[in-house]
């Protein structure tokens, strides 16, 4: 498998203009992660799927962002209208999940290579 | 709520020198899972280790190890011998049932040969 796989890995744009950020995460996983990271804030999660469906979104900053997952195989983050200080890396992750016990594999999250946003 | 610290920001050491990275939580759940990530200067965040609630079982892997105590809600993880590759930011995380993780500061580990 190639991986959780983003694009574009990275976008300048100009405050006012629509952003949208690619996710295509590893076959077979059944949760997908946004994540923000900047300086100030440190890794944040902004909103996760299981099975396509949103569960928590309680980290979306405001609504100038939106996520979406219409299949099991690729997932957006749009940011309308843009503002500076969005700028930040968000990466995208996926993950599965294996159930409860001591041999249990919860949850491990494999990170794409991240899209590196400036907006200006 | 779920909260990591990791109160050292950045360690400085010689390469084969030990070092060991801190990881205190908080959460109110009784079924949790603890991880740690590193973020090599590449910016890729890598799995390292993971530890379930309901195992204080510490191991060793190779040159890493760690010790989970629920008493004081830690989760430490220490490189033996460790070498210039190591120098990264190294990230503590917690994560609920749902799968919901919640990432400590980060410690930059600068190792210098």
């Amino acid at each position: 498998d190639a991986g959780v796989i983003q694009s574009p890995r990275h976008e300048v744009t100009e405050m006012g203009q629509e952003v949208t950020l690619r996710c295509k995460p590893i076959s077979g996983h059944d949760y997908l992660f946004w994540y923000r990271q900047t300086m100030m804030r440190g890794l944040e999660l902004l909103i996760y799927f299981n099975n396509n469906v949103p569960i928590d979104d309680s980290g979306m900053p405001e609504d100038r962002f939106s996520a979406k997952m219409p299949n099991a195989s690729f997932s957006t983050l749009k940011i309308q209208p843009s503002e500076p200080r969005d700028s930040a890396v968000y990466f995208c992750a996926s993950s599965f999940w294996t159930g409860y016990g001591p041999l249990s594999g919860a949850n491990v999250l494999t990170f794409g290579a991240g899209s590196r946003l400036t907006v200006l | 709520a779920q909260k990591v610290t990791q109160a050292q920001t950045e360690i400085s050491v010689v390469e084969k020198e030990d070092v060991t990275l801190d990881c205190v939580y908080e959460t109110r759940d009784t079924t949790y899972y603890l991880f740690w990530y590193k973020q090599p200067p590449s910016g890729e965040l890598v799995f390292l280790i993971r530890r379930n609630s309901f195992d204080e079982q510490n191991e060793i892997s190779g040159r890493y190890s760690w010790n989970f105590q629920k008493s004081t809600s830690s989760f430490n993880f220490t490189i033996t011998a460790s070498q210039v590759v190591d120098s990264a930011v190294y990230f503590c995380a917690l994560s609920d049932k749902a799968g919901k993780s919640t990432f400590g500061d980060g410690t930059t580990l600068t190792v210098k040969p």
